[in-house]
């Protein structure tokens, strides 16, 4: 199974809106609602954004969304902060019973 | 619910090693465990699960034959394990927790802190 295509980087400035689109295929992205994103931040553990398309974990902040369609998920983070800077990764569950990541995308905050 | 893994490794080509993660703070038996490897500044990369009750296990394609998956459920602790390490093996790995019992569709929910893995002549 191949990686999900992301861009490798994105930037914005704060307040600004970025989006970060997740590329797969019909065997993973596009068969399932099983799409996750992940904010790492640099030396520390991956932390659940959103998971299955479109919902938020309890705690993380409503400036975060995800939507979905075919085969590409997207990443929507508004009214962009400092503390947003970060690598974020797509994931999604395959038709194998596995789970495909992406290849990640830094998010830089100009 | 806290996952803890043990400490970093260094390690030469050809050596074998076991990596743990403890879990604590819910049951155990029922809950998908995950490794991921993250080489320094790049990607995370699925490797596979284990269902601690009865150790079912599932591979990514590119870790099939390459590493070992097993569980303890007596003592709550999951392993990764190789028999001949490789310079290429040099990375991060993560353990993590998926959110809902007996199920792998729903998403890694808690994350072990990581374990370095440094494979050098």
């Amino acid at each position: 199974q191949s990686a999900l295509t992301q861009p490798a980087s994105v930037s914005g400035s704060p307040g600004q809106s970025i989006t970060i689109s997740c590329t797969g295929t019909s065997s993973d992205v596009g068969g399932y609602s099983y799409v996750s994103w992940y904010q790492q931040h640099p030396g520390k553990a991956p932390k659940l954004m959103i998971y299955d398309v479109s919902n938020r974990p309890s705690g993380v902040s409503n400036r975060f969304s995800g939507s979905k369609s075919g085969n590409t998920a997207s990443l929507t983070i508004s009214g962009l902060q400092a503390e947003d800077e970060a690598d974020y990764y797509c994931s999604s569950y395959t038709t194998s019973s596995t789970r495909v990541f992406g290849g990640g995308t830094k998010l830089t905050v100009l | 619910v806290q996952l803890v893994q043990s400490g970093a490794e260094v390690k030469k080509p050809g050596e074998s090693l076991r990596i743990s993660c403890q879990g604590s703070g819910y049951s155990f038996t029922t809950y998908w465990i995950a490794w991921v490897r993250q080489v320094p500044g790049k990607g995370l990369e699925w490797m596979g699960v284990i269902y601690p009750d009865d150790s079912d296990t599932r591979f990514s394609p590119s870790f099939q034959g390459q590493v070992t998956i097993s569980a303890d459920k007596s003592i709550s602790t999951a392993y990764l394990q190789w028999s001949s390490l490789k310079a290429s093996d040099t990375a991060i790995y993560y353990c993590a927790r998926y959110r809902d019992p007996f199920d792998t569709r729903v998403p890694l929910e808690y994350w072990g802190q990581g374990t370095l893995v440094t494979v050098s002549s």
